[in-house]
């Protein structure tokens, strides 16, 4: 069976600061990697993808660890906007040609 | 970036009733799109892969009787529930697959059904 794990959270954080997010997945054969986030009662949307030699997009780090089947978000200089939840998500194949396999999702919730 | 469009946003309606939602590719063809159901406090579950023009797969413990999908065009998915119950109550999301660049999955609204 396909599984994704993240801590569920909710995580509290001031404005501003720095926050961390983890997820392992149990399936060694998967090809490619993603976070979405996903606002209360709404579709998921895709906030970056995540590659071996880790890749950054303004204020998002996305780390992948295949050893050890783990992959990371790192959020800086965290804004109100950033509240919401974070999905890890993998997929089978690199060409997206399966369905994708979600985490149950980590609750942000930036404080002013 | 490319849309999904799902239609309708949400539906009540009474037990033993069939149901049908719509996914549509806008601005790009999709020959694969994909369901999945989310129940409060869940993740995304896959439902079934849709292929256009041919039957569609389902994942393991959904019932391909219950749950009729039909991929008729390069830009139209359905997805019908068919003598909804309660239990069936859920957040029903599609999503399509475009074949161009990154074949990267792009996710419709999704649709809220309410079975009373």
């Amino acid at each position: 069976r396909k599984e994704v794990e993240q801590d569920p959270g909710p995580f509290n954080v001031p404005e501003g600061a720095t926050v961390a997010f983890n997820c392992t997945y149990s399936n060694s054969a998967s090809q490619s990697f993603f976070w979405y986030r996903q606002d209360c009662r709404k579709e998921p949307k895709l906030l970056m993808s995540v590659y071996s030699s880790g890749n950054e997009d303004g204020r998002f780090t996305a780390q992948l660890n295949r050893a050890s089947q783990y992959i990371s978000l790192l959020i800086r200089d965290s804004k109100l906007s950033d509240s919401a939840t974070y999905l890890c998500v993998v997929n089978e194949t690199g060409g997206g040609a399966d369905g994708l396999t979600f985490g149950k999702g980590t609750h942000l919730i930036i404080q002013p | 970036g490319a849309v999904v469009s799902q239609h309708p946003s949400r539906v009540i309606c009474k037990s033993g009733t069939s149901v049908k939602i719509e996914c549509r590719s806008l601005d790009f063809q999709a020959t694969t799109m994909f369901w999945y159901r989310q129940f409060p406090k869940q993740s995304l579950m896959l439902m079934a892969t849709s292929n256009e023009g041919s039957k569609a797969t389902y994942e393991q413990g959904v019932e391909k009787d219950k749950f009729l999908i039909n991929h008729a065009s390069l830009t139209l998915s359905t997805l019908t529930v068919t003598s909804a119950h309660p239990e069936d109550s859920s957040f029903y999301i599609c999503s399509a697959r475009d074949g161009r660049g990154h074949q990267t999955q792009y996710f419709g609204p999704g649709t809220r059904l309410l079975v009373l």
